[in-house]
Formats: structure tokens, sequence, C-alpha cells
């Protein structure tokens, strides 16, 4: 149980493009959703938290113009990178989280490697 | 300030070698304190959560302890599968339904066969 699913997991696209990433939790309802950024040898840096149904919560420092977050149903959240350049590029990834049970866990996706050439 | 520290910063055993992994934690009130292990190039791998100093938790090779100031994660006899970065997060108390967690920067571990 508690399988996340991240598409695509590999991107490439030129600088100025728009980039979408989805997020689902295939096996549970996730009532919260985690975007996070991952530089190489680094450690998970949280972007937005996101609650279905409502408007994303952005860390300080995170443009949330240039990264949208939707959360439209309890398994799915998008994040898009808008008009994107070399600097966005990285290793993103979403985590899931239910409170069914009063479970705190995270339980993230395999990832998306984006490059911005 | 809240703050999660990890040590060592990368530890390499032989297959079989038994150690710990520390996770030390200065917060304002503690929900829960989480490892992970993640391999390159994949997204982190729940191993465990513990809520309470004393609480123990287990898994194949590896177990979880908790204090009121850190926790350790016991890898026992070790084999080169277990090789990964094993991440430490907690979640703190708070007013509202932040269910933020604050991450440690990790360790490496490499374990030789």
């Amino acid at each position: 149980g508690a399988v996340v699913s991240q598409h695509p997991s590999r991107v490439i696209c030129k600088s100025g493009t728009s980039v979408k990433i989805e997020c689902r939790s295939l096996d549970f309802q996730a009532t919260t959703m985690f975007w996070y950024r991952q530089f190489p040898k680094k450690s998970l840096m949280l972007m937005a938290t996101s609650n279905e149904g409502s408007k994303a919560t952005y860390e300080q420092g995170v443009e949330k113009d240039k990264f949208l977050i939707n959360h439209a149903s309890l398994t799915l959240s998008t994040l898009t990178v808008t008009s994107a350049h070399p600097e966005d590029s990285s290793f993103y990834i979403c985590s899931a989280s239910t409170l069914a049970g009063g479970h705190n866990e995270q339980f993230f996706g395999p990832g998306t490697r984006l490059t911005v050439l | 300030e809240d703050q999660v520290t990890q040590s060592p910063e990368a530890l390499r055993l032989q297959e079989g070698e038994s150690s710990s992994l520390n996770c030390s934690y200065t917060v304002s009130g503690l929900r829960g304190l989480f490892w992970y292990r993640q391999d390159p190039g994949k997204g982190p791998e729940f191993l465990f959560t513990l809520y309470s100093a004393g609480e123990e938790k287990e898994k194949e090779r590896l177990k979880a302890t908790l204090t009121k100031k850190e926790s350790f994660l016991h890898i026992t006899a070790p084999k080169p599968e277990d090789s990964a970065t094993y991440l430490c997060a907690v979640r703190l108390r708070d007013a509202g339904n932040n269910r933020k967690l604050i991450w440690g920067l990790g360790t490496s571990l490499a374990v030789n066969p």
C-alpha cells in the first residue's frame, strides 16, 4: 500500500517553455501533498504544501507564479514550472500524506528529473 | 531554532559490520520522527515513524530508537544492498494542521562486499 506515482520521470525542455509534472496517490486518498526540490547530494527542500481543494502554501523564497500547484482531487496534484530556465533544472519529488488512522507519514513518488536547455 | 542534524555525513562499512546512524534534533515539541531511505535518482522510501522517547521499531536488519534528544538507526550485519542515503525528519507540534517536516541532510551509507 501507500504507492505514489509521478509522471514524467524525466523531461528535457527548452528555455521558456512550461512543464507539468503529475503526482498521484494510487491506493489511498491524500489529504495533503507536498512538492520538494532536491539538488545533487543535498537534502530535500520543501517548495509547497497543498491540501485538496484549497490553494497551496508556498515556502519562503518559492515563487508561486512560477511554480503553479493544483490539487484538484484526493489522488492528484500537479506542479507546473512556467517559463522554465536552466536554473530550474533539478530533481522534483512529490509526497502524499493522509490523515486516516492518525498517520503522519509522507509517502514519496519516484521523482522527476527536469533539465532545461 | 528548530533543527535536525544527522551524523556521520558519510559512512563506509564492510559487509556484516554493524553500526549506527544518528539523528539529533532540537525542536519545540516533537510530533513524530521519521526515517527514510533514498537510493540515487529515486524518491525517499519510508522506513519508520517514532513518536515517543523509548519507542523502538524494527524492520529486517534495521532498528530505530528514540530518546528525547536523538534517534538512532542501528544496522545489524549490513549487506551491500543496504547502501543508500538515510534521511531523518521531524514533524513539529503546532497549533494548526501544518504537516511540514524538518529534514536532516542525510547519512550516505556504503556497504562493501
